[in-house]
């Protein structure tokens, strides 16, 4: 079975510009996550999707982040535009349900120079 | 807000010593769960605890859950070089609409 998939692993950008990061989770995932992690911390949580609905993105910045999951399966993450202190990696991970185990991709890692 | 603090940040131990992190939140948790990523890699899940005191082992690990369900422990009998990363622990709370919240971890590194 195939795990949850990320791409790109790898991003540089300059500030100011625009970025999307892509994931597809493990099929029959309901429950899709973004999360954040910057080095030495733990994954601090974006947004939650149960399906196609976005049910808490409380601690995503509406001003520049945006992400979608139009037909509840592969999910996008926009930044625009990107800030220095973006730079971090950018996590995707599913479960079947809310509280069961998350599987995590590999990953995005960002480099806003 | 809710906060789940792990300690200690390192540890640096001798192969065949024994480690444990320890993991505290700042209100009652749902279940937690425990979370391994080996250095440039992804958080791999381990187990979840759900019960108030549970306590589970998986060979040389042992995982508990606290009574009042603010707290956990892993332990780790006699280190391998294999054990090398940073566990985490991570608190469900269910009335916070079902978040996960990571502690920021234990980089845990092993001399052969």
């Amino acid at each position: 079975e195939a795990g949850v998939v990320q791409s790109p692993r790898y991003k540089i950008i300059e500030k100011k510009q625009p970025v999307a990061f892509w994931c597809n989770p493990i099929s029959g995932h309901n429950t899709l996550y973004w999360y954040l992690q910057n080095l030495g911390q733990g994954p601090e949580l974006l947004i939650r999707y149960e399906n196609e609905e976005a049910v808490d993105d409380s601690q995503l910045p509406k001003d520049r982040f945006s992400a979608e999951r139009l037909k509840g399966v592969d999910s996008t993450l926009k930044i625009q535009p990107a800030e220095l202190g973006d730079s971090a990696v950018y996590l995707c991970a599913s479960s079947l349900q809310l509280g069961n185990e998350q599987f995590f991709g590999p990953g995005t890692r960002l480099t806003v120079l | 807000g809710q906060q789940v603090m792990q300690i200690p940040q390192y540890q640096h131990v001798q192969e065949g010593e024994d480690f444990t992190t320890y993991c505290n939140s700042s209100t009652t948790l749902s279940n937690i769960q425990w979370y391994k990523q080996r250095p440039g890699g992804h958080p791999v899940f381990l187990i979840q605890l759900v019960k108030s005191g549970e306590v589970k082992k998986q060979k040389r690990l042992t995982f508990q859950f606290g009574e009042a369900k603010k707290n956990s422990s892993l332990h780790i009998t006699a280190t391998q070089t294999t054990d090398v990363g940073t566990y985490f622990c991570a608190g469900l709370i269910y009335n916070q609409g079902g978040k996960l919240i990571f502690g920021q971890g234990t980089e845990l590194s092993v001399k052969p």
